[in-house]
């Protein structure tokens, strides 16, 4: 059972516009939230986190938004650009527990 | 630092063999994490050590599996026997601190093929 949720396996958007990737989870209990970013052969990297007791958090180019009452992650990326293409994973903890969502690979065209 | 390390990057071996995955994380993390990627499950964690130790192995898909921490800077993963279902690419993380609300660096994981 999925209790994180990328409903959107891929994604393209042109140089310069917003990208926008989603995330659902299913367990309110989840206090804390991530975006990982994986290249080919590489393994994943920490991008930016949330805590549950905020609902935006900032870095650069990078917003993450979270929605507690709709159990939903967002994060942005403005302006997008193409050496942001990649598999952007969201993860969700809880105490001992912690789960990954299934990915969406995101294509920045120049 | 190296950033964290494993060996082999890639595996290919016939059903019914031993496969031995290792992980060498970063000097000074506490806590060291395996996973197992797939395109149907995304990232599934499968155990967590603490100081060496195995706090979370709920998800070790089948006494199949074993995972071990013998020191602060070497773990294993094995598969005995493995099966073809087990083809993926496992990674290893580590981190510092308490736990999940630290970042995990991730090494650059082992491609696995089962035939």
């Amino acid at each position: 059972d999925q209790q994180v949720k990328q409903n959107s396996p891929s994604l393209s958007v042109q140089e310069g516009r917003i990208s926008i990737l989603n995330c659902d989870y299913t367990n309110s209990m989840f206090d804390y939230f991530l975006w990982y970013k994986k290249y080919p052969a590489e393994g994943p990297t920490f991008l930016i986190s949330i805590s549950s007791i905020k609902d935006k958090n900032e870095d650069g180019r990078f917003t993450v938004f979270l929605n507690k009452s709709a159990k939903h992650l967002s994060l942005h990326i403005v302006p997008s650009q193409p050496g942001d293409s990649a598999v952007y994973f969201c993860a969700a903890s809880a105490g001992n527990q912690f789960y990954f969502g299934t990915g969406t690979s995101l294509t920045v065209i120049p | 630092d190296a950033g964290v390390i494993q060996s082999p990057r890639h595996e290919v071996t016939e059903m019914g063999q031993e496969v031995t995955l290792r992980c060498k994380p970063i000097s000074g993390h506490d806590y060291l994490f395996w996973y197992r990627q797939t395109m149907m499950r995304g990232l599934e964690l499968l155990i967590y050590f603490n100081n060496n130790v195995p706090i979370d192995d709920s998800g070790m898909p089948e006494d199949r599996f074993s995972a071990k921490m013998p020191n602060a800077s070497f773990s294993t993963l094995k598969i005995q026997p493995s099966e073809p279902r087990d083809s993926a690419v496992y990674f290893c993380a580590s981190s510092l601190g308490q736990g999940y609300t630290d970042t995990q660096y991730f090494g650059p994981g082992t491609r696995l093929t089962v035939l």
